[in-house]
């Protein structure tokens, strides 16, 4: 599976968009990139995948550039419980969905 | 549903002792995995399974066996614990074959202390 990049922690103010980037230049056509999110100490929680087309759910919009090589999550309105590590990964469902989380990038979310 | 469980929570182990950590989903979903997750770091997988009767390796399977006698269970034993397998553990399922989209669902995690 090709690797990610992350920025290790990030903040943002209430009720703004969160806008959290993810490097992926050796994404291969058939990986796709999905996001998911760890609050505190509990299980990590999907938020959303894609795989060209940019796409959009009750939690999260996901933006892929045209080259497929960096991806951006955006949070549109966030609040104190989107305060978690959110981790971008690259993965073939082929592979049995054998996801490989990296350490992700450190949201805060503040007043 | 319940989704994902785990059992137990939480278990504190002397060196040597043997354990088994019980996961249950009731999703009906083919494929299960276990990870563990150690201070600061993301979450590296140990062995998975694609189905009932089957299991295969991870990134960090050694001290670590597991079974998957049927499709709602998934377990997890160390036979010989060693202060290094000291972690929280998570579970997760998803769907397998052509209903395979990649999305993990995940139980709340077991923390395992090893003195």
């Amino acid at each position: 599976d090709a690797k990610t990049t992350q920025p290790t922690s990030m903040d943002c103010a209430e009720g703004r968009a969160a806008n959290l980037p993810c490097n992926h230049s050796t994404i291969s056509g058939n990986e796709y990139v999905y996001w998911y999110r760890q609050i505190h100490s509990q299980g990590p929680q999907y938020i959303i995948h894609g795989l060209k087309n940019n796409e959009t759910n009750e939690m999260a919009s996901l933006i892929i550039t045209e080259d497929r090589k960096s991806s951006t999550l955006i949070l549109p309105h966030a609040t104190l419980r989107d305060t978690a590590v959110y981790y971008c990964i690259v993965s073939n469902t082929g592979t049995a969905s054998k996801l490989t989380f990296g350490t992700g990038t450190r949201l805060q979310v503040t007043l | 549903n319940a989704g994902v469980t785990q059992t137990p929570k939480f278990r504190v182990l002397k060196t040597g002792q043997s354990m088994t950590l019980l996961c249950a989903q009731d999703m009906n979903h083919e494929y299960m995995y276990w990870y563990r997750q150690d201070p600061g770091m993301g979450l590296r997988l140990i062995h998975y399974s694609v189905g009932e009767g089957t299991t295969a390796k991870g990134e960090v399977p050694d001290g670590y066996n597991v079974s998957r006698l049927k499709k709602q269970n998934f377990l997890l034993g160390l036979e010989s614990a060693a202060p290094s397998q000291t972690s929280v553990y998570f579970c997760a399922s998803t769907d397998g074959g052509d209903r395979n989209t990649g999305e993990l669902f995940f139980g709340e995690g077991s923390r395992l202390t090893v003195l």
